[in-house]
Formats: C-alpha cells, sequence, structure tokens
C-alpha cells in the first residue's frame, strides 16, 4: 500500500518566513499527490494536488511540485501568515484498486506575529 | 449546510459504555470513510463504504466496532464497552464517485470521543 513520510514538527516561524514541509511516499505506480490541510477546530480539508511528475500544485501562497525521481513532494510557502497556522498533512493517492487515501503524521506549524 | 456533517463534536463516556457516532455525508457522494485520529497524529482509516455496501472494513482495530450506512447515506459509527485507547478524533469523508474518486475527500469536523 501506499506511504508516506512527512517532516516531523512542531515548525515555529515568524510571520513573513519562507516555509518548507518536506514529504516523501512510496506507492504504486504513478499517484496523484496531495497536502491537506487541518486548522484548528475544523476538518481536513484539500489545500493542493498535482497528478503527475513535473506539476506544480499551487493554493493560497503554497506551492509543491511532484517530484518523482526522489518521489517527493515537498511544500512551500514564501511568506507565511499568521493565518497559515495549522497542522499540514501529505498524502499519495494510487487510485485503482487503493482506493483510500493515506495520511502522513501531520505537520504542526505555528506563525507568530 | 452543504459539507459533512458530525455529530455528536464531542463525546465523554465511560469505560465500558457503548457510543454511536453519526456522519452525514455531502448529498449525492458514493464514498464514505471513517478515519480514527489519535492525539498528534494522521488520519488512520478505519472503513469504507460505497453507497450502502461497506467494502473494506480492515482497519477497524477490533471487533468491538461496527459501521453502517443502510441507505447509502447517513452513516453510524458505533463502538462498544468503550477503552481509554478508543479516544480519539472519528473523522467521516465522503467523495462523489468511488474510491476516493480523484483523490479529494471533503471531511467533517470530527466527533472527539473521550473515554474516562
Amino acid at each position: 500500500g501506499d506511504s508516506v513520510t512527512q517532516m516531523e514538527g512542531p515548525v515555529t516561524l515568524s510571520e513573513e518566513a519562507f516555509l518548507t514541509i518536506n514529504c516523501t511516499y512510496t506507492a504504486t505506480g504513478y499517484p496523484s499527490l496531495f497536502w491537506y490541510v487541518q486548522y484548528p477546530g475544523e476538518g481536513l480539508q484539500l489545500l493542493l494536488k498535482a497528478t503527475k511528475a513535473d506539476d506544480k500544485g499551487s493554493n493560497k501562497g503554497f506551492e509543491a511540485t511532484y517530484r518523482k525521481e526522489t518521489t517527493s513532494f515537498h511544500l512551500e510557502k514564501g511568506s507565511v501568515q499568521v493565518s497559515d497556522s495549522a497542522v499540514y498533512f501529505c498524502a499519495p493517492y494510487s487510485g485503482g484498486s487503493n482506493y483510500k487515501l493515506t495520511f502522513g503524521k501531520g505537520t504542526l506549524l505555528t506563525v507568530n506575529p | 449546510g452543504a459539507g459533512v456533517s458530525q455529530s455528536p463534536r464531542y463525546k465523554v463516556a465511560k469505560r465500558g459504555q457503548d457510543v454511536a457516532l453519526r456522519c452525514d455525508p455531502i448529498s449525492g457522494h458514493v464514498s464514505l470513510f471513517w478515519y480514527q485520529q489519535a492525539l498528534g497524529q494522521g488520519p488512520e482509516f478505519l472503513t469504507y463504504f460505497q453507497n450502502e455496501a461497506q467494502l473494506d472494513k480492515s482497519g477497524l482495530p477490533s471487533d468491538r466496532f461496527f459501521a453502517e450506512r443502510p441507505e447509502g447515506s447517513v452513516s453510524t459509527l458505533k463502538i462498544q464497552r468503550t477503552q481509554q485507547e478508543d479516544s480519539a478524533v472519528y473523522l467521516c469523508a465522503s467523495s462523489l464517485r468511488a474510491g476516493s474518486d480523484t483523490g479529494e475527500l471533503f471531511f467533517g469536523e470530527g466527533s472527539r470521543l473521550t473515554v474516562l
């Protein structure tokens, strides 16, 4: 089955700092790759996705590039805001007979003003 | 609203009690998943329904856990004789088509269970 290794948290940054959260995966074939975000007190929601090698997913200033050669999908943001404080989860999805998303342990990000 | 709705949001149970957690998915969504999220961990798969059929229950930790979706919409996760290790947030998610569809799941806010 699919698996994912995610950068251990917590990560604490000052506002406007640069963010990187590392994610590497193991999956069958050529999976789609996802980042989900969980804001305090809320359910998980899709942040961004990429469906094939070299694709870049982006949303809300966050970006991640599908790197097939390194099986990675690192999340980046050039200038974080306090409102970005949340838990971030990386998830590969192979589809087909493997119909469920497998999540990483999550990385807690705290952004201080 | 149009999102996934879960109830109760918070449940405190004494060890040995039975609990039932409800999930109301987005109308028309074929697939429904239950995940368990322990404190500081990622969601762990429990079970999957495609319409009313429970196609996978391999993630259920023991036979004390039971889930149903009798009419292919609302689902209930039941935990019998709760134990302290059952304390977690139980997440429900749905997707429009079979499986995780294109990989985008819509999650509810979760039901936080605390077993004393």
